[in-house]
């Protein structure tokens, strides 16, 4: 069965600091994994996939099959990122999504 | 990017009533719709997927008769929550895709709270 694990409910850093949001996944078959944001009263909208291999706000997120991870990085958070991140898991003909947790992301000025 | 819109965004009703959600796909002819359900404070749990024209796919545990899904048409998908009880109030939310490959992006709609009296 698949599985998504964000070990951090909550994350909270300083204005101008890296930020790590960590994703771990178990998958039998291959993976596509994802990051979705939620922002505060907005709808939950795709941040990355990592297929793309792209940047987006800064953010980037390399897949490592090796410890099954996914994590979501930026070398200096803005106050304009704090909202709900949520790693999700690809899967089936389908492509249906299996989500993990959460991390509510607060960026402190 | 594409909108997805879900109506009503927000209902009360009383215990043993049905309740319709609603979740139309704006700008794109959806193939592909997904609703989910969240509990506060908890991640969103997929519970069936839907392609136009056919039979939704359920979630392993997910009641097909208490969660009835209709996908009619390419950009309209309803969820209807038969006999609703206080246990079945959570914020359920779709998304939809719109190729037919299943590699583009999901789309999501703002939810609609359920809560049931």
């Amino acid at each position: 069965a698949q599985r998504v694990t964000q070990p951090e409910k909550l994350l909270s850093v300083f204005k101008g600091a890296p930020v790590e949001l960590k994703c771990n996944y178990s998958y039998s078959g291959s993976p596509e994994l994802f990051w979705y944001v939620q922002y505060s009263r907005q709808r939950l909208q795709l941040l990355l996939r990592h297929i793309s291999r792209e940047s987006i706000k800064g953010f980037t997120a390399d897949l490592n099959k090796g410890e099954t991870s996914f994590h979501l990085k930026k070398p200096f958070a803005q106050e304009e990122d704090s909202a709900m991140y949520y790693c999700a898991l690809g899967r089936g003909s389908a492509r249906q999504l299996t989500f993990g947790s959460g991390t509510q992301l607060t960026v402190l000025p | 990017g594409a909108v997805v819109s879900q109506h009503p965004s927000w209902v009360i009703c009383k215990s043993g009533t049905s309740v319709k959600i609603e979740c139309r796909s704006l700008d794109f002819q959806a193939t592909t719709m997904f609703w989910y359900r969240q509990f506060p404070k908890q991640s969103l749990m997929l519970m069936a997927t839907s392609n136009e024209g056919s039979k939704a796919t359920y979630e392993q545990g997910v009641e097909k008769d208490k969660f009835l899904i209709n996908h009619a048409s390419l950009t309209l998908s309803t969820l209807t929550v038969t006999s609703a009880h206080p246990e079945d109030s959570s914020f359920y939310i779709c998304s939809a895709r719109g190729d037919k490959s299943n590699t583009g992006e999901l789309f999501f709609g703002e939810g609609s709270r359920l809560t049931v009296l």
